[in-house]
């Protein structure tokens, strides 16, 4: 039933530990994206990918990669965690509709509440 | 210039108020103009969006009002409810990628 599903919730690790988040929506969208909430709830995007490939990498560390198997799925890995790592984290999707400027209605997932110690 | 203002940071309105939060850009390439509105514990869920070749759009109790040469806007709520109490987005949108303002805490007293 949920459109954009993302696990775990709640992830908490240590630093330097490699951790996954996963994310599948089941609304046939063709774009995925992951966004970065901060502590002030600053939203800012990381990545998007149309139909499993790359289009949007913003200035993150490569210690975060991102990696979709088919276009209903985008994962997030990230190696070597760091305190600054600690943040909400949201996976969304989009609709692509013809005659409008693609992307414009994100649908988001719950997010995951990451806590680096 | 890909930065999008938003204030006030919080507000507090009584019920049946009128909530007003405002949102400044200065890229004039941006094309689309959504707010999104986000509950504890959940994502960001789409209220309503405007385009810069229209002034106003009202949805409901929730109004945009868009400001082209200002290269402001800002959304109105008005009878404003406790159920509105969440924290509100002003968004910009240019070359796929979806530009958020820094958020407003938005707290309604019965």
């Amino acid at each position: 039933d949920t459109a954009v599903s993302q696990t775990p919730k709640y992830l908490v690790t240590q630093m330097g530990n490699d951790k996954s988040i996963k994310c599948e929506q089941n609304l046939g969208h063709d774009t995925m994206y992951w966004y970065k909430q901060d502590s002030k709830k600053f939203l800012k995007i990381m990545f998007s990918y149309n139909n499993k490939e790359l289009i949007i990498n913003e200035t993150v560390p490569n210690r975060f990669s991102p990696k979709s198997p088919d276009k209903a799925h985008l994962n997030l890995h990230i190696n070597s965690l760091e305190l600054g790592d600690s943040a909400v984290y949201f996976c969304a999707s989009s609709p692509q509709e013809s005659g409008f400027s693609t992307n414009e209605k994100l649908f988001f997932g719950s997010g995951t509440q990451l806590s680096v110690l | 210039q890909q930065q999008v203002k938003q204030s006030p940071q919080s507000l507090i309105v009584q019920k049946g108020g009128i909530s007003i939060i405002n949102c400044a850009y200065e890229n004039t390439a941006f094309d689309y103009f959504p707010w999104y509105q986000q509950f504890p514990g959940k994502g960001p869920a789409l209220l309503i969006a405007i385009r810069p070749d229209v002034s106003e759009k009202k949805e409901g109790r929730f109004t945009i009002s868009f400001n082209k040469s200002a290269k402001q806007f800002s959304l109105h709520i008005m009878d404003s409810q406790p159920g509105d109490s969440a924290t509100y987005f002003c968004a910009a949108l240019m070359g796929g990628k979806l530009i958020f303002g820094q958020g407003t805490e938005l707290s309604v007293k019965p």
